[in-house]
């Protein structure tokens, strides 16, 4: 069963607008890791950020924000002021404490794409 | 600092041909290593990971079979391959004391004809 679900396949905004990617994940261990990852078109992954579940406080980075709402179990990640260098697919991944492998599950990926 | 290479960076090879991707990390020890696929679309396929020298794992069954022959190497293999193993390849590495983030390399674009 999918564990991170993004439903957005795909966002097209102009340069400055906003965009919020969501991110929604499902898990039964009390202890679990979120992330972002962005792939821009050259293809490497490059990590964005880690939320561990004990800690919700949202997070700002610049023009990067995330929301990590327990709640509703989503972690969402919003981008300010959008840029063309922006453009890339964006990945949201779950890790479970009891995978003691450290895997990662990773949603499908939402490419947003942003026009000048 | 840590960093990950990959090698080559594109390979175009004809079917039924070996195959042979290698991954490298500098800077750390002992690290969990993994292989992904991701194909045509966005999705990204766990493929083999590894906790030590010669101990590999694998998620799912196909063509593919990797190896570690040393703590920092990690490489990827087929005997022949087909049209369906082209795709893109990622390998990433995890500190053993870090909350599971995994750092990528450039990755290698593979196409079969």
């Amino acid at each position: 069963a999918q564990k991170v679900t993004q439903a957005q396949t795909e966002i097209s905004v102009v340069e400055k607008e906003d965009v919020t990617l969501d991110c929604v994940y499902e898990t039964r261990d009390t202890t679990y890791y979120l992330f972002w990852y962005k792939q821009p078109p050259s293809g490497e992954l490059v990590f964005l950020i880690r939320r561990n579940s004990f800690d919700e406080q949202n997070e700002i980075s610049g023009r990067y924000s995330w929301n990590f709402q327990k709640s509703t179990s989503s972690f969402n990640f919003t981008i300010t002021a959008s840029q063309v260098v922006d453009s890339a697919v964006y990945f949201c991944a779950l890790s479970e404490q009891s995978d003691s492998w450290g895997k990662l599950q990773f949603g499908a990926g939402t490419q947003v794409v942003v026009t000048p | 600092s840590q960093t990950i290479h990959q090698w080559p960076a594109t390979l175009v090879q004809p079917v039924g041909s070996p195959l042979s991707l290698e991954c490298t990390v500098e800077g750390t020890s002992n690290p969990n290593l993994y292989w992904y696929r991701q194909a045509a679309g966005r999705g990204l396929q766990l493929l083999f990971y590894s906790v030590g020298i010669g101990q590999i794992s694998s998620e799912v069954p196909q063509n593919l079979s990797a190896s570690r022959p040393q703590d920092r190497q990690f490489i990827l293999s087929s005997k022949k391959l087909l049209l369906s193993d082209s795709g893109f390849y990622l390998c990433a590495w995890r500190a053993l004391s870090s909350y599971n983030e995994q750092f990528f390399g450039p990755g290698t674009r593979l196409t079969v004809l």
